[in-house]
């Protein structure tokens, strides 16, 4: 069995802030971890995934997250927000047992103030 | 490649109808997965098909749910008798490797709302 625990719902941050959204999650096996976004009336866009190797991960529009197995997190950085950031952001474990599915989080709206 | 396309975009339905969507993954891609997403909430596992073979139906999918594959291309899925509680984005997915850490390629969704 597995799950994601993304904590707030909405995060909200000035332009240039950092930008910190936190995701936990729980897989009977090594896990594979995602973070996607999702802008209003699109559908949801790859940011970065966690596989093996090394645990910090970089992705797209300057986003990285680092995978910390003792803590059961993959939490989702980026040091200056830009307008242009706010989105909705799911983390998301990868299948297991046999299943191809993945288990999303429930999301974080990220609100980035001028 | 022009990415994963759905239609329609948005339908708006009387409880009782029967709606169909569609759903066109990348050319390339075997594998296809939908999703019921709700405000507040992250995409929801429907159904998933590996070229035209249904692989996995979540508990979700009511008697009243049925999708489609026929040649491993395009997808449908029909709601039959559709009540206000269906009423939710219904994204499609897919994806091209068999590994665990395949990514997921979204379309834009389809929103349906039942009045």
């Amino acid at each position: 069995a597995q799950s994601v625990t993304q904590l707030g719902s909405h995060v909200s941050v000035s332009e240039g802030a950092l930008v910190l959204l936190r995701c936990n999650y729980s897989s009977s096996v090594p896990p594979y971890l995602f973070w996607y976004v999702q802008y209003p009336n699109q559908g949801l866009q790859l940011l970065l995934k966690y596989t093996t190797g090394a645990t910090l991960v970089k992705g797209i529009n300057g986003f990285e997250a680092e995978f910390k197995k003792s803590e059961t997190s993959f939490h989702l950085t980026k040091p200056s927000a830009h307008m242009s950031d706010a989105a909705e952001y799911f983390c998301a474990v990868g299948p297991s047992g046999g299943s191809y599915i993945p288990t999303f989080g429930r999301g974080t709206s990220l609100i980035v103030h001028p | 490649d022009t990415g994963v396309s759905q239609d329609p975009r948005h339908k708006i339905t009387k409880r009782g109808q029967n709606v169909t969507f569609r759903c066109d993954p990348i050319s390339e891609h075997n594998r296809l997965y939908w999703y019921r997403q709700t405000l507040g909430q992250g995409p929801e596992f429907l159904t998933y098909f590996q070229n035209e073979a249904q692989l996995e139906k979540s508990r979700l999918l009511s008697d009243r749910f049925s999708a489609e594959r026929p040649k491993g291309s395009f997808s449908t899925l029909e709601i039959q008798r559709t009540e206000q509680g269906d009423s939710a984005m219904y994204l499609c997915a897919s994806s091209a490797t068999s590994g665990r850490a395949s990514e997921q390629f979204f379309g834009p969704g389809t929103r349906l709302t039942v009045l």
